[in-house]
């Protein structure tokens, strides 16, 4: 049972729009939820996170929206730059656990100049 | 300067052969992880440590043990190993069990 499910798994945006990408979970218990990037040979890097207690984060150009109710929560890009251009992966932990993240299959975002 | 040091960068190695990676962190964090990156599954949690005590294991072989000599030091011994182990193994550290994760470079192992 995938416990984070990611989508689309690749996206392909024109510099300047707005990517979405978007996650799911199955855990109630989750309660932080990051976003990170990897470019090509490199590690991930965190990006955003979010806990439930709002639904809503922002930061430059990246917001995470999030809704409890139906267990879902997105990535939004805006003015999507051709540097953004990387994996991109969710992730959702419980805070009472052993600090184990787990993570959605990536979505791959291509932004074409 | 790096602050999670992972040694080797590459390893190439022999069916059957024993490895260990080696992983230190500069950061002052009390919880150190293991995760698997492999085109089948691309972030795969391995372990988890917190002050040095193991807080869960996901792997399903015995062959994978951590070993922490150290509050900082989280390495990664596999034994008799098979071409399926072929993968980059990241270690992560974090201040605490529920914060924000920092990743190190990542060891590229294949096995032949």
């Amino acid at each position: 049972q995938q416990q984070v499910r990611q989508s689309p798994q690749s996206l392909t945006v024109w510099e300047g729009e707005t990517a979405i990408l978007n996650c799911s979970y199955e855990d109630s218990t989750f309660d932080y939820f990051p976003w990170y990037h990897q470019f090509p040979g490199e590690s991930p890097a965190l990006l955003i996170a979010i806990r439930p207690v709002s639904n809503k984060k922002e930061d430059g150009r990246f917001t995470i929206f999030f809704n409890k109710r139906e267990k879902k929560f997105s990535l939004h890009i805006a003015d999507s730059q051709p540097g953004d251009s990387a994996t991109y992966f969710c992730a959702a932990s419980a805070g009472t656990n052993t600090g184990k993240l787990t993570f959605g299959d990536g979505t791959v975002l291509t932004v074409k100049p | 300067d790096p602050k999670i040091i992972q040694k080797p960068k590459y390893l190439v190695a022999v069916t059957g052969s024993e490895k260990i990676l080696i992983c230190e962190q500069y950061l002052g964090h009390n919880a150190m992880y293991w995760y698997r990156q492999s085109a089948k599954k691309p972030l795969e949690f391995m372990f988890s440590y917190s002050y040095q005590k193991l807080m869960d294991n996901q792997t399903a072989s015995s062959r994978f043990q951590p070993q922490s000599s150290k509050k900082n030091h989280l390495d990664l011994q596999i034994t008799a190993l098979k071409p399926d182990d072929s993968a980059t193994y990241f270690c992560a550290s974090s201040q605490d069990r529920d914060s924000d994760y920092t990743f190190g470079s990542g060891t590229r192992l294949l096995v032949i």
